[in-house]
C-alpha cells in the first residue's frame, strides 16, 4: 500500500539534545512538507521541499533543519536552538504544489523533558 | 498573501442534527480550497476540495461544501452527523503554486 510513514510515534528527549524525526513516502510525490501542530494553533509550516536536493523555509523554521537527499525521504531535525520543541509533528507529501491534495503521515509526538 | 479564518474553535452538536463549519479566506485572486479531517492522534485526510467548476463540492462521509466567491467563504456542511464524525476539521487555501495555508481548526463534538 502506498502512503507516508513517520517514526517513531512517540519520542522523548532531554532538553539540549538534537533529535531527528523520520518521514518516508512511497507515493512518488515530488513535494514534501513538515508541519508543527499545537493545540488551538492549527498547522504551522516548518519546511517544505518541491524537489530532491532543494528545500525552503516555512513560517517557523528557526531551530529546525531538514535534508532531501532522496525523493522518498524528508527527515526533520529538531535542534537544541528550538526554544519550545514539545509538539505534534506532521509530515505530508503531494504530487506538486498547485492545488494538489496533501497526504499526511500519522505524526510524531515529541516531548522534551 | 493568503489567509484563512475558521470562525468557530469548537462546535457541539447532537447526533443526527445538521452541522455547518465555517471557513472564510482572504485572497484577491483565484484560489484552491480544501477541507481536511483529523481524528485524535492521527494525521489529516482530505474530505473535499474545490479547484474550479461547480461551486458545490461533495466529499467523503456525506460532507459537502459550497464555494462562495462574493463572500470569500467555503463552509462545510453535513445534513445529519454521527458520533464517528467527532474530530478536528481544518480548512486550507492556496493560490497558484503557493503552499496551502491552514486555518486553526474547528473541533466538532457530536453528543449522543
Amino acid at each position: 500500500d502506498g502512503g507516508i510513514t513517520q517514526s517513531p510515534k512517540y519520542l522523548f528527549r532531554k532538553e539540549g539534545q538534537n533529535v531527528t524525526l523520520s518521514c518516508e513516502q512511497n507515493l512518488n510525490h515530488d513535494a514534501m512538507y513538515w508541519y508543527r501542530q499545537d493545540p488551538g494553533q492549527g498547522l504551522r509550516l516548518i519546511y517544505y521541499s518541491q524537489i530532491v536536493n532543494d528545500f525552503q523555509k516555512g513560517d517557523i523554521a528557526e531551530g529546525y533543519s531538514v535534508s532531501r537527499e532522496k525523493k522518498e525521504s524528508f527527515p526533520l531535525t529538531v535542534t537544541s536552538a528550538q526554544k519550545n520543541p514539545t509538539a505534534f509533528y506532521l509530515c505530508a507529501s503531494s504530487i506538486g504544489t498547485s492545488g494538489d491534495t496533501q497526504y499526511f503521515g500519522p505524526g510524531t509526538r515529541l516531548t522534551v523533558l | 498573501a493568503q489567509s484563512v479564518t475558521q470562525l468557530d474553535s469548537q462546535v457541539p452538536v447532537f447526533e443526527e442534527a445538521p452541522v455547518e463549519l465555517r471557513c472564510n479566506y482572504s485572497s484577491s485572486v483565484s484560489v484552491y480550497l480544501f477541507w481536511y479531517v483529523q481524528y485524535p492522534n492521527q494525521g489529516l485526510q482530505l474530505l473535499l476540495k474545490y479547484l474550479s467548476g461547480s461551486t458545490l463540492v461533495k466529499g467523503i462521509n456525506g460532507f459537502e461544501a459550497e464555494f462562495n466567491k462574493s463572500q470569500t467563504s467555503f463552509h462545510l456542511r453535513k445534513p445529519s452527523v454521527h458520533i464517528s464524525d467527532t474530530a478536528e476539521y481544518f480548512c486550507a487555501v492556496s493560490r497558484g503554486s503557493y503552499i496551502p495555508t491552514f486555518g486553526r481548526g474547528t473541533s466538532l463534538i457530536v453528543h449522543p
